[in-house]
């Protein structure tokens, strides 16, 4: 019984299209978040909800749009998809003050 | 600007001696560190967390250390098994229910 679950795993898509990533959790946590790792290997921290709510938005592109339609779901879509977005993009859920993130398998987008 | 520093790509141990992976980090406002385990093709997982009002934190066979002067932690495993060979990603945030910043982990592998 996967606790966060990302779809779709593997996505490989031409420049310029607009594709989604999915993620839900079923751990009952207030707070999401969208990681990527990019080729040089760093996870860095996109965007955070808690409740719904937008808590972080770390200066990424207005390509990328998180929607939160409830607390248990963070679903990251990408217009205008560029070379620089290939990357491997991770969902993760915690409760708000533990600092304990549980992740998600990763979704390996390559953008051609 | 990386925050978190993991100088070393890769570190080999002989199966049953110690595993020591070192951590730098720039921001003395981090007031909380965390150590996650990765292995391919699967998301982080979290090992082991410790506040900056400790300096040492035990769960079995890992040990996380803290040097607030150095601005610098480890984590020790002891005795290392051939699961432990992953990639180990040392991470901190400035309170803990702040973002949660990454370094570029470390490959360990134990050999037989």
């Amino acid at each position: 019984d996967t606790a966060v679950s990302q779809t779709p795993k593997y996505l490989v898509t031409q420049m310029g299209n607009d594709k989604s990533i999915k993620c839900e959790q079923n751990l009952g946590h207030d707070t999401m978040y969208w990681y990527k790792q990019d080729s040089k290997k760093f996870l860095k921290i996109m965007f955070s909800y808690n409740n719904k709510e937008l808590i972080i938005n770390e200066t990424v592109p207005n390509r990328f749009s998180p929607k939160s339609p409830d607390k248990a779901h963070l679903n990251l879509h990408i217009n205008s998809l560029e070379l620089g977005d290939s990357a491997v993009y991770f969902c993760a859920s915690s409760y708000r003050n533990t600092g304990e993130l549980f992740f998600g398998e990763g979704s390996r987008l390559t953008v051609l | 600007d990386q925050q978190v520093k993991q100088n070393s790509p890769s570190l080999s141990v002989q199966e049953g001696r110690i595993s020591i992976l070192n951590c730098d980090y720039t921001n003395s406002m981090f007031d909380y560190f965390l150590w996650y385990k990765k292995y391919p093709a699967e998301g982080p997982t979290f090992l082991i967390s410790i506040s900056s009002i400790k300096d040492k934190n035990e769960d079995g066979r890992f040990t996380v250390f803290l040097n607030k002067s150095a601005k610098h932690l480890s984590l020790h495993i002891v005795p290392s098994q051939p699961g432990d060979s992953a990639v180990y990603f040392c991470a901190a945030s400035a309170h803990r229910d702040d973002k949660i910043i990454f370094g570029k982990g470390t490959r360990l592998h134990i050999l037989p």
